[in-house]
């Protein structure tokens, strides 16, 4: 079945300790995200990348990394200098044709999320 | 910087009856999705409105959209339990052609049996 797959779906992290999510997808889809959400501050958008092995930050992107070495795969690693990780990971993707046709709504089709908490 | 706004952010009704969510955002843009959220759950899109003026119904819910006003909303019409989530609007910014996509904070709405 096509789809996006996250994992985990539960994280337990101690302080200081990198944790990396993982995202991967096989809808052919170009572009991907990550978005954080924190309750009452809907969603926010940490990295995006439009092609492979290119990436761009988002809002919230310190304490973050990505990379985008298949076109297939976005994993993001939550470092030790995000002081306050614990929150519920959306990887997102799009299709992102080169050129847009009317077909190419460009909305996002999210996973399943993936719940970190620091303990 | 684009903003989202939605309002309310909570919202309790019974069922039965008719309510509006809104959602104003800053810049000129001309897409704009709505997506459901249930508890612990990922987004689920509901609608996706491409031009101004574009209206889409699915079941009890409306979504209409006005480029002019930066404006779009999503009505609910007798309302049923089942409808109780949290409802994202998001507006695409046309950065290049680096589209950003910028969600406001949600309304929660609960429905009252």
């Amino acid at each position: 079945d096509g789809g996006i797959t996250q994992s985990p779906k539960y994280l337990f992290r101690k302080e200081g300790q990198n944790v990396t999510l993982s995202c991967e997808q096989n809808l052919n889809h170009d572009a991907m995200y990550w978005y954080r959400q924190d309750p009452g501050q809907g969603l926010r958008l940490i990295y995006y990348s439009q092609i492979v092995n290119d990436f761009q930050k988002g809002d919230i992107a310190e304490g973050y990394s990505v990379s985008r070495e298949k076109k297939e795969s976005f994993p993001l690693t939550v470092t030790s200098a995000q002081k306050n990780p614990t929150a519920f990971y959306l990887c997102a993707t799009n299709p992102r044709r080169e050129v847009l046709c009317s077909c190419d709504t460009g909305e996002l089709f999210f996973g399943e999320g993936s719940r970190l908490t620091v303990l | 910087e684009l903003k989202v706004e939605q309002n309310p952010l909570f919202l309790s009704m019974q069922e039965g009856k008719n309510y509006t969510i809104y959602c104003n955002y800053s810049t000129t843009s001309d897409r704009l999705y709505w997506y459901r959220q249930d508890p612990g759950k990922s987004l689920e899109s509901l609608f996706v409105l491409l031009s101004n003026g574009a209206v889409k119904q699915e079941g009890r819910l409306m979504a209409s959209l006005d480029t002019k006003a930066r404006l779009s909303t999503l009505h609910i019409t007798a309302a049923v339990h089942d409808l109780s989530a949290t409802y994202f609007c998001a507006v695409v910014l046309p950065l290049n052609r680096d589209d950003k996509i910028i969600f406001g904070k949600g309304t929660r709405l609960h429905i009252l049996p």
